[in-house]
């Protein structure tokens, strides 16, 4: 079957650094997205990644290993704006987005 | 970058009413959308998959009379939630993408705003 695991909840603080790690299992791979997710409202694209390494893009970067099924976000000098649902998507040999519940961060001041 | 618009944002309803919701891609023709849910605290569940100008392809356990999808042009995409009862309350999110690659070389989901159905 398709699988995401993701934690379901972390908590950083103002300026910090954090880690988002993400486990998937897919019938056939056609690369990972990274959605961010306010709540209450709709998921906007973060990033892409299809081939192994890190993508890099101002304060956030994902990275990927297709051999391990893992992914992670990173997200520097972290600000309270960023204080959201994490959604990692890989997408399937059908190109169909896998989506799992994604992980909520909490930014304390 | 690519926009979709999603209307209405929010909309409640008697029970046993109809409910049409309306997504359109502003500067880009869609040649796929998506219409998912979500429930608080869960993740997307995808309802459905529409090409212009052909029937939706509807996810196992969406009821296709219940939810009837319309995708008749390459911009505009329609969700008619029919006989609505309390339990179709949810979150409903469209989204679309066309053929043209973004800056990573993906094609992009761009999701609309989502419209919040409440059921009374």
């Amino acid at each position: 079957g398709q699988n995401i695991d993701q934690p379901t909840e972390m908590t950083a603080t103002e300026g910090a650094i954090v880690q988002i790690n993400c486990t998937y299992q897919t019938s056939g791979f056609n690369g990972l997205f990274w959605y961010q997710q306010h709540a209450g409202e709709a998921p906007t694209f973060l990033s892409y990644n299809v081939l192994d390494g890190l993508e890099e893009k101002g304060r956030f970067s994902s990275f990927l290993s297709r051999s391990k099924g893992y992914s992670y976000l990173l997200l520097k000098e972290l600000q309270m704006k960023d204080s959201a649902s994490y959604l990692c998507a890989p997408r399937d040999s059908n190109y169909q987005l896998i989506w799992g519940a994604g992980t909520k961060l909490i930014i304390k001041p | 970058g690519a926009v979709v618009s999603q209307h209405p944002s929010w909309v409640i309803c008697k029970s046993g009413t109809s409910v049409k919701i309306e997504c359109r891609s502003l500067d880009f023709q869609a040649t796929t959308m998506f219409w998912y849910r979500q429930f608080p605290k869960q993740s997307l569940m995808l309802m459905a998959t529409s090409n212009e100008g052909s029937k939706a392809t509807y996810e196992q356990g969406v009821e296709k009379d219940k939810f009837l999808i319309n995708h008749a042009s390459l911009t505009l995409s329609t969700l008619t939630v029919t006989s609505a009862h309390p339990e179709d309350s949810s979150f409903y999110i469209c989204s679309a993408v066309g053929d043209e690659r973004g800056p990573s070389g993906a094609n992009v989901l761009t999701f609309g705003a989502g419209s919040r159905l409440t059921v009374l």
